[in-house]
């Protein structure tokens, strides 16, 4: 079965300051791939997602960028600021049914 | 639009002990979906069900876990007899048809067996 990893598991970045986080999937299959964003005691928020015929997606400060060949995927975050402070996490899934997902990252914006 | 909602937001309840969870899906959602996330690691499929049929249940840890979804709306999750290892966040998602990919999530049932 599909299984994701996902790196780094804990990110501190000075505010203004890009953040990166990648994961990589195991099913050549999958072909859907969502970031979501959990802050502190709130539901799981769908934030970008990108789909296997895209090599990229861009919304605002954020973009996803999807390598099938590497079967990996990054969430790209600029010019942070203390209120996407929150734990992130990527999933993989086939045809949007279920997801599987990384382990999360705990992304830490300093002012 | 009303987002998914669960209910309770946090049970606490004794080993052994029974407990029910409900999901209500953003209204017209034909999927829906229970995750659970343990001890503060991944979020993990548990089932999905579209309209009132059980499409998948590949992620269930074991009998002691039952999901209905009457009539295709609401749904519960009910635990019997809950061990210590049940413990974690439930969470259920929902999405509209065939063909979308977009998961709503609902804000999770925290469950703490004791």
């Amino acid at each position: 079965g599909e299984n994701v990893e996902q790196h780094p598991s804990t990110l501190s970045v000075q505010e203004g300051d890009s953040a990166v986080i990648k994961c990589t999937y195991s099913d050549s299959a999958s072909n859907y791939f969502p970031w979501y964003k959990q802050e502190l005691g709130k539901r799981p928020q769908l934030i970008i997602d990108i789909r296997s015929n895209v090599g990229e997606k861009k919304d605002q400060r954020i973009a996803v960028t999807l390598n099938k060949t590497a079967k990996h995927f990054s969430l790209h975050i600029t010019e942070t600021q203390p209120e996407d402070s929150a734990v992130y996490f990527c999933a993989a899934s086939t045809y949007g049914q279920n997801f599987v997902f990384g382990p999360g990252t705990r992304l830490s914006v300093l002012p | 639009e009303a987002g998914v909602t669960q209910f309770p937001s946090h049970s606490v309840i004794e080993k052994g002990q029974t407990v029910t969870l409900r999901c209500d899906p953003i209204s017209g959602h034909d999927n829906l979906y229970w995750y659970r996330r343990v001890m503060g690691k991944e979020i993990k499929f548990l089932l999905h069900f579209v309209k009132e049929s059980k499409q998948d249940e590949s992620g269930m840890p074991n009998n002691r876990f039952l999901a209905e979804r009457t009539g295709g709306t609401y749904s519960t999750l009910k635990v019997q007899p809950a061990e210590l290892e049940d413990s974690g966040v439930y969470f259920c998602a929902s999405s509209l048809a065939a063909g979308s990919y977009e998961q709503y999530f609902g804000p999770g049932t925290r469950l703490t067996v004791t």
